[in-house]
């Protein structure tokens, strides 16, 4: 089975800053990996997926994420935030298949001001 | 190309009662996945269903059961209601890319 970690909990930042969240996972045999941003009271929206090729993958909204196979990560990072990018963000990975997702705890990015 | 649509938005049912929510899939996917996501937490996988068939499941018990439908729309059927099972139940479609889309959720309360 496959597992995600989710290094922090909460991570603020400030406005026009940059940031990375941080994501570790176990797993077997090789995997694709997920990153989505969940907005309160909504469902989930895909930010930037990894199945296979370039190792960094570029997403929605100036979002990117590295693969790193020896580290077993996919950080997320964005290089200027805005105060709209305040929610919380989960990695997810899955094998294929008939597995679904597994998802981390998330992550909740706090933008000051 | 529509988006994944979830129904009811909100409901609240007693413990032991039955619950069934309904969801449909993005033009085009086949496959239809369903998480429960507890408060604070990361969505957890109920199961898959793929071509009307459940071909994927989680670690959940019986009682939550599921169809899917020859249009591709499914149903999430929960027996025996507990009040652990209060939760945003969230439903995913996907195609060949393994891009899932997910729907905005159902807020489940059980009292």
């Amino acid at each position: 089975a496959q597992s995600v970690t989710q290094l922090d909990s909460q991570v603020p930042v400030f406005e026009e800053a940059p940031v990375e969240l941080r994501c570790n996972y176990s797993s077997s045999v090789s995997v694709y990996l997920f990153w989505y941003v969940q907005y309160p009271n909504q469902g989930l929206q895909l930010l930037l997926k990894y199945l296979s090729g370039s190792t960094l993958v570029k997403g929605i909204n100036g979002f990117e994420a590295e693969f790193n196979k020896s580290q077993t990560s996919f950080h997320l990072r964005k290089p200027s935030v805005h105060i709209s990018d305040t929610a919380e963000y989960f990695c997810a990975v899955s094998r294929g298949g008939a597995d679904g997702l597994t998802f981390g705890k998330g992550t909740h990015l706090i933008i000051q001001p | 190309e529509t988006g994944v649509t979830q129904s009811p938005t909100h409901l609240i049912k007693t413990r032991g009662q039955q619950v069934t929510l309904r969801c449909s899939s993005q033009s085009g996917h086949n496959t239809v996945s369903w998480y429960q996501q507890a408060l604070g937490q990361g969505p957890q996988f109920i199961f898959q269903y793929y071509r009307e068939e459940e071909n994927g499941r989680g670690n959940f018990p019986p009682r939550f059961s599921g169809l899917q439908f020859p249009n591709y729309s499914s149903e999430l059927n929960v027996n025996a209601l507990e009040l652990d099972d209060s939760a945003l139940y969230l439903c995913a479609s996907s195609g060949i890319n393994y891009g899932y889309t997910f729907g905005s959720g159902t807020r489940l309360t059980v009292v």
